[in-house]
């Protein structure tokens, strides 16, 4: 089946401009996870989803960060007023199960760059 | 905030046994530890977990000992294809956190 997909893949904004990130997760997948990758580092965990319930959100950098899955599968990940310590690549994962320690799946990421 | 902490880069030749030790001192009494490999423009790929002593799968070996404080992941035979950047998660203290990676290079 098919894996987590992103969109877009690439995202160039101006500061100040407002971004939305997509994800769609493996079909079925209970949890849902947001990480910021910045260049030469590891995942910074965002936010954790069970199916629509935001269960944590304490990696948010700022409030201009706000994540939602309205309906338990797709996932929106929106950044207002891009600062260009924003620029980074977006990681989506999804796991089977609830909670946090589940294999997680990931999709391919969006560069945000903000100029 | 329990730090994870692992060798920024390994090298290697093809064919030989690449050997990563992740340090995790405060990993939840319940948490496994986990693997990814990533290769560049892609996202993490799962490679094996464990919770305690040793798990082998088809492609690494995960080495944990008792006091869980640190793991190895163990992987045989190297070839060319397995040069990435190598990632443990942990999850201590309430927090999901990766190390920030292993680069591995694979020359012939």
């Amino acid at each position: 089946g098919a894996g987590v997909s992103q969109s877009p893949r690439y995202k160039v904004a101006k500061r100040g401009q407002d971004v939305a990130l997509r994800c769609d997760p493996i079909s079925g997948h209970v949890s849902l996870f947001w990480y910021q990758q910045a260049l030469g580092q590891g995942p910074e965990f965002l936010t954790y989803f069970q199916n629509e319930a935001q269960l944590d959100k304490s990696g948010l950098p700022s409030d201009r960060f706000f994540a939602e899955r309205p309906e338990g599968s797709v996932s929106t990940l929106k950044i207002q007023r891009t600062q260009q310590e924003d620029s980074a690549v977006y990681l989506c994962a999804s796991s089977q199960v609830a909670g946090v320690l589940d294999t997680q799946y990931f999709g391919p990421g969006t560069r945000l760059t903000v100029l | 905030l329990a730090k994870t902490t692992q060798p920024i880069s390994m090298d290697s030749y093809e064919g030989q046994e690449v050997n990563i030790t992740c340090s995790h001192n405060n990993i939840a009494t319940n948490d496994y530890i986990t693997w990814y490999q990533q290769f560049p423009s892609q996202g993490p790929r799962f490679i094996i977990q464990g919770y305690k002593t040793k798990v082998t799968n088809e492609v690494a070996s995960l080495f944990i000992p008792a006091d869980r404080k640190s793991s190895t992941l163990s992987l045989p035979r190297v070839s060319l294809s397995d040069t990435a950047v190598y990632y443990c998660l942990v999850y201590s203290w309430g927090k999901l956190q990766f190390g920030a990676g292993t680069q591995v290079v694979v020359t012939p």
